[in-house]
């Protein structure tokens, strides 16, 4: 079985600050990982992804994620966080052998001018 | 190149009636999921479909919840009869299959159940 956590429901951080959300996984298998955010009253968009090859992974929107395996975590960065930031992200994990895409809960990230 | 398409966009409905929701995923993509997103959580796999047949629908209310992909296209999800807690936004994604695992997401169906 697989799965998800991201520790902190809502993050709330001032413009230009730096942005970390966390991500903790289970998988059996060596997973795939994927970041997705939803804008309100929209479908979930993919950030970025990791399935092999170098472990830090940028995204779009200045986004980056580093895979530890020996932490079983894969947090997402940005360096410096933009009002256009504010939406809901979630982990998520995939693997092979399950053939399953499961979710974390999400985390809110807030932006403050 | 379109997205993947859903409808309706929100609908309304008293609990014990019916309701049917659409997806018509990117052309192509083998896989197709139907995903129950609650308010204030992460989306929770309800059925996943390779071209038209199922490969994984273990939390899928079988009692009340049936989803069906015609000729391995479209598909559509269904609720017969919708309880209060049914009330979620319902989010299909389609990906090309397991050696394309990122997956991509409609705008979702809100439903309300009162």
């Amino acid at each position: 079985a697989q799965s998800v956590t991201q520790l902190g429901s809502h993050v709330s951080v001032s413009e230009g600050a730096l942005v970390l959300l966390r991500c903790n996984y289970s998988s059996s298998v060596p997973p795939y990982l994927f970041w997705y955010v939803q804008y309100p009253n929209q479908g979930l968009q993919l950030l970025l992804k990791y399935t092999t090859g170098a472990t830090l992974v940028k995204g779009i929107n200045g986004f980056e994620a580093e895979f530890k395996k020996s932490e079983t975590s894969f947090h997402l960065t940005k360096p410096s966080a933009h009002m256009s930031d504010a939406a809901e992200y979630f982990c998520a994990v995939f693997n092979n052998a399950g053939n399953m895409l499961t979710f974390g809960g999400g985390t809110r990230l807030m932006v403050k001018p | 190149e379109a997205g993947v398409a859903q409808s309706p966009r929100y609908k309304i409905i008293e609990k014990r009636q019916s309701v049917a929701f659409w997806c018509n995923p990117i052309s192509g993509h083998a896989t197709l999921y139907w995903y129950q997103q609650i308010l204030g959580q992460g989306p929770k796999l309800l059925i996943q479909f390779q071209n038209n047949g199922v490969v994984d629908d273990s939390q899928l209310p079988k009692d009340r919840f049936s989803a069906e992909r015609l000729k391995g296209v479209d598909s559509t999800l269904k609720i017969q009869p919708a309880k209060l807690e049914d009330s979620a936004v319902y989010l299909c994604a389609s990906s090309f299959g397991q050696a394309n695992t990122e997956a991509f997401f409609g705008q979702g169906t809100r439903l309300t159940v009162v």
